[in-house]
């Protein structure tokens, strides 16, 4: 079974910090993904990586940046923390079966809730 | 912008009852996938879709994707207190590579 790990499940965090949440999946998955989950608002997402050390930009990038390094990890940091930012933050990794694009199964990760104060 | 909209936001049936809900995209989708999230759990995948009119069944759940592949459906016959949890459809626009998730539909089954 695929298996995504996130660093934290709850976090807290004061306004103006620099906060980094970590994800890593085991299964040797090119692609990487990370996504807000509000109220009302469902699922959007803020980054992806389709390989290391290249990244693109989702429907909601600003006020976030993200680090691929290695293949298993993918990081989102946040600059300088808001409170508009305080929401469930999820990761996902996909296979890239090649030719079809990002078509491929999206296996989530538990989650981290953040608390911006 | 692109947007998948989905219908009904909230739905509260007896347990027995059959439950549709509809996802519908303002951009033509390359495929269409559909999760379900439990209560404080996070998305699981259920299905894959890709053709035009397709129409997959897992048990009692089934899924069809629109011929314009711009909207998509999931029907459960027979809900059960099990079937609780957010439903949502996701998918790649044609063209443009945005991975879109719909808004949801979440689902009580009362006992």
């Amino acid at each position: 079974d695929v298996k995504v790990t996130q660093s934290s499940r709850y976090l807290v965090k004061r306004t103006g910090e620099k906060v980094f949440l970590e994800c890593v999946q085991d299964m040797d998955h090119e692609n990487m993904f990370w996504y807000r989950q509000d109220p009302g608002l469902g699922l959007r997402l803020i980054y992806f990586s389709y390989d290391v050390k290249m990244k693109e930009k989702g429907d909601i990038p600003e006020g976030y940046s993200v680090s691929r390094e290695k293949k298993e990890r993918f990081s989102l940091i946040l600059e300088s923390a808001s409170t508009n930012q305080t929401s469930m933050y999820l990761c996902a990794s996909s296979l890239d079966s090649g030719g079809a694009g990002f078509t491929d199964t999206q296996y989530f990760g538990p989650g981290t809730r953040l608390t911006v104060l | 912008g692109q947007q998948v909209m989905q219908i009904p936001q909230y739905q509260h049936v007896q347990e027995g009852e059959d439950f549709t809900t509809y996802c519908n995209s303002s951009t033509t989708l390359s495929n269409i996938q559909w999760y379900k999230q439990r209560p404080g759990g996070h998305p699981v995948f259920l299905i894959q879709l890709v053709k035009s009119g397709e129409v997959k069944k897992q048990k009692r759940l089934t899924f069809q994707f629109g011929e314009a592949k711009k909207n998509s459906s999931l029907h459960i016959t027979a809900t059960q207190t099990t079937d609780v949890g957010t439903y949502f459809c996701a998918g790649w626009t044609s063209g443009t590579y945005k991975y879109i998730f719909g808004t949801g539909t979440r689902l009580k089954v009362l006992a």
